[in-house]
């Protein structure tokens, strides 16, 4: 079974502090992802990596930067974190895309997710 | 650009009675589709997806759906809901140009299930 662990389920935090949200994957997937997720607007891509050391912004990245120094952790920053950050974190990982997979193979398409982390910031 | 509408952000039925989750996409190419839930406090789960195979998909839990180009839809069903169906739904699409595998998701449809 796929696993995608994020640290920490629940974090509170204080208006200016650096925060690090962290996930690791397990399935030696290239790709690993940052979702916020707020109530009407489903998830919108933070930042994504597609393999070490390699990352790109996706929808929302402002006030975020993040880190993948190992295939199998990428990490997220707050480098200070604001009250419009409050938020649920959720952190992904994939396979490469590849057209035509079946059977076991498929799951190289997919993105699992992780459990999620629930920060507030006062 | 690709974009996810959810038609409706609740949805409340009885138990044994269908559900139906509207989705409409709009990509510039062909898109492979997915539904994911939510159950409280846990993770997205992938319930089934479209990938240019067979348009009608079936998932896990007895939940299907039906690619419609011509409608651009990918509406989610399940004959008779059962109480853990109480969840939230959401329908994404992979565009096939997409770089790195990404994915945009809809605004989310919540279900009620009422004993």
């Amino acid at each position: 079974d796929v696993k995608v662990t994020q640290s920490s389920r629940y974090l509170v935090k204080r208006t200016g502090e650096k925060v690090f949200l962290e996930c690791v994957q397990d399935m030696d997937h290239e790709n690993m992802f940052w979702y916020r997720q707020d109530p009407g607007l489903g998830l919108r891509l933070i930042y994504f990596s597609y393999d070490v050391k390699m990352k790109e912004k996706g929808d929302i990245p402002e006030g975020y930067s993040v880190s993948r120094e190992k295939k199998e952790r990428f990490s997220l920053i707050l480098e200070s974190a604001s009250t419009n950050q409050t938020s649920m974190y959720l952190c992904a990982s994939s396979g490469i895309w590849s057209e035509g997979l079946a059977g076991p193979k498929e799951g190289k398409n997919i993105q699992y997710f992780g459990a999620g982390t629930r920060l507030s910031v006062l | 650009a690709q974009s996810v509408t959810q038609l409706d952000s609740h949805v409340s039925v009885s138990e044994g009675t269908p559900v139906l989750l509207r989705c409409n996409y709009s990509s510039s190419y062909s898109p492979s589709l997915f539904w994911y839930v939510q159950h409280p406090n846990k993770g997205l789960q992938l319930l089934l997806k479209y990938t240019s195979a067979a348009t009608l998909v079936k998932g896990i839990n007895g939940f299907e759906a039906e690619f419609k180009k011509s409608e651009t839809s990918f509406h989610l069903t399940k004959p008779s809901a059962h109480m853990s169906d109480a969840a939230e739904y959401f329908c994404v699409v992979r565009s096939i140009k997409a770089a790195g595998n990404k994915l945009t998701f809809g605004g989310g449809t919540r279900v009620l299930v009422k004993p």
